[in-house]
């Protein structure tokens, strides 16, 4: 079975600090890999996805980045935190290049909840 | 891209039905889903549509129309837990099959 590792769970960070938050997956191969943000009482806004190794496309111009180092690990990553880059932080994965009717859904892992002060 | 609209807030009653609706635009439509999100929790998966009609589970049902852009998601006998966070996610064949999501309905259940 497959299963999805995301830490840490909480961070509190200054203003202006690095940022690595890590996300892996176990179980399967050639994984669509997506980071999500949440503020609070807000929906899901994607941040990166990635079809492949060394593969990323942004979707919110921002001051993070992600990479994609290895096939099931995916990285989030800032050189200086902004006040405004508190949220929920969520990793997901879902099958690639599924045919019609395939029910490829994502699966999320725990969330990191980060707070810039 | 996708641009998907659901409602922000729903109000409803334990024991009462009710529909929470989503519209979509996307270029390579590939399947439509719906999660259910606690606060301070990752979504989980409700259902899936990729063909027009009526998905049912209990007491979770979801609709898609594709010439319409458009899918709900209706919950009968609403129980307190049922009170979370609803959202609607489209997936874009055109795009690795990257998964897009709305803002959510938050859903609040009053006795």
């Amino acid at each position: 079975s497959q299963t999805i590792h995301q830490w840490p769970a909480t961070l509190v960070q200054p203003v202006g600090s690095p940022l690595s938050l890590e996300c892996t997956v176990e179980g399967t191969s050639n994984p669509n890999l997506y980071w999500y943000r949440q503020a609070a009482g807000r929906g899901l806004q994607l941040l990166f996805y990635s079809v492949g190794i060394g593969q990323i496309s942004s979707e919110v111009p921002q001051n993070l980045s992600a990479s994609r180092p290895q096939d099931r690990q995916f990285i989030l990553s800032s050189k200086k935190l902004l006040l405004s880059d508190s949220g929920f932080y969520l990793c997901a994965w879902s099958f690639f290049g599924a045919f019609v009717g395939m029910n490829t859904e994502a699966f999320f892992g725990q969330g990191t909840r980060l707070t810039v002060v | 891209g996708q641009n998907i609209d659901q409602p922000t807030e729903m109000t409803a009653t334990e024991g009462a039905i009710v529909q929470i609706n989503c519209t979509y635009q996307t270029s390579g439509f590939n399947g439509l889903f719906w999660y259910q999100q606690h606060a301070g929790e990752a979504p989980t998966f409700l259902s899936y549509n990729v063909l027009d009609g009526l998905e049912e589970k209990g007491r979770f049902s979801s609709f898609l129309s594709r010439s319409k852009g458009y899918s709900y998601l209706l919950l009968k006998e609403l129980q307190m837990k049922d009170s979370a966070s609803y959202l609607c996610a489209v997936r874009d064949g055109n795009a690795g099959n990257m998964l897009t999501f709305g803002g959510g309905t938050r859903l609040m259940v009053k006795p």
